[in-house]
């Protein structure tokens, strides 16, 4: 697709444990966002990056981490998931600010804390 | 802070008909982009149009096209000619214009189901 990639696409996970989502890019894009989906909500933001080792909270940031390391790579990671935390999590890139394009997204990861 | 709100979680449309989804939203900025995202069972989300805030003309591609109020901070989508390949969730989206505080980042409705029925 796009050049973006996100891994799992799936995962069940127990209460408590750690999780980490991936996300891969190939377009090297300068910024780089994590949203979840949740029935009623549409997508809100979660955390986001603007370059390498450069990240900020978004809207919905309690209980993730994230980091960015490589600009192809930004990780989210979910320290000690809880049922709260079960939804579907989209990565997206934009080059400049998304202002002509509005942003690429990838596939999702749909996460099931039980 | 900006909100985005679609005020109906589900429409339906005749196949070849043509329906209006609803987009408000809530800014003191001047200059914003606004976006119409589709995202059908797959879950992809796909762009379907984009407004420049700054542009007074509405925006058009094929059978989508935009009524873009700004006065009345409003952000319609009408899709003409309804196919079935039109089903889909229905995503408003707003975001900043160009600044030194601008992080690219997209503020979301809650979406918009849409059916079309055969």
């Amino acid at each position: 697709d796009a050049g973006i990639t996100q891994s799992p696409r799936h995962k069940v996970t127990e209460t408590g444990t750690p999780v980490t989502l991936r996300c891969h890019q190939t377009e090297n894009h300068r910024y780089m966002y994590w949203y979840r989906q949740d029935p009623g909500h549409g997508l809100r933001l979660i955390h986001y990056s603007y370059g390498v080792k450069d990240t900020d909270k978004g809207e919905v940031s309690d209980g993730y981490s994230v980091s960015r390391s490589k600009t192809e790579d930004f990780l989210l990671t979910l320290e000690s998931a809880t049922s709260s935390q079960t939804s579907v999590y989209f990565c997206a890139i934009s080059e400049s600010q998304g202002i002509l394009y509005g942003y690429t997204f990838g596939s999702g990861t749909r996460l099931t804390v039980v | 802070a900006q909100t985005v709100t679609q005020s109906q979680p589900e429409m339906s449309v005749q196949e070849a008909e043509t329906v209006t989804l609803s987009c408000t939203y809530d800014t003191s900025e001047s200059d914003y982009y606004l976006f119409w995202y589709k995202q059908p069972p797959s879950r992809q989300m796909i762009l379907v149009i984009r407004q420049e805030a700054y542009k007074q003309q509405n925006a058009t591609e094929n059978r989508f096209s935009v009524n873009f109020q700004k006065a009345a901070k409003s952000f319609s989508l009408k899709i003409s000619d309804s196919q079935l390949g039109d089903a889909a969730m229905y995503f408003c989206a707003y975001r900043s214009g160009r600044g030194s505080s601008n992080t690219g980042k997209l503020i979301f409705g809650q979406g918009t189901t849409l059916q079309v029925k055969p």
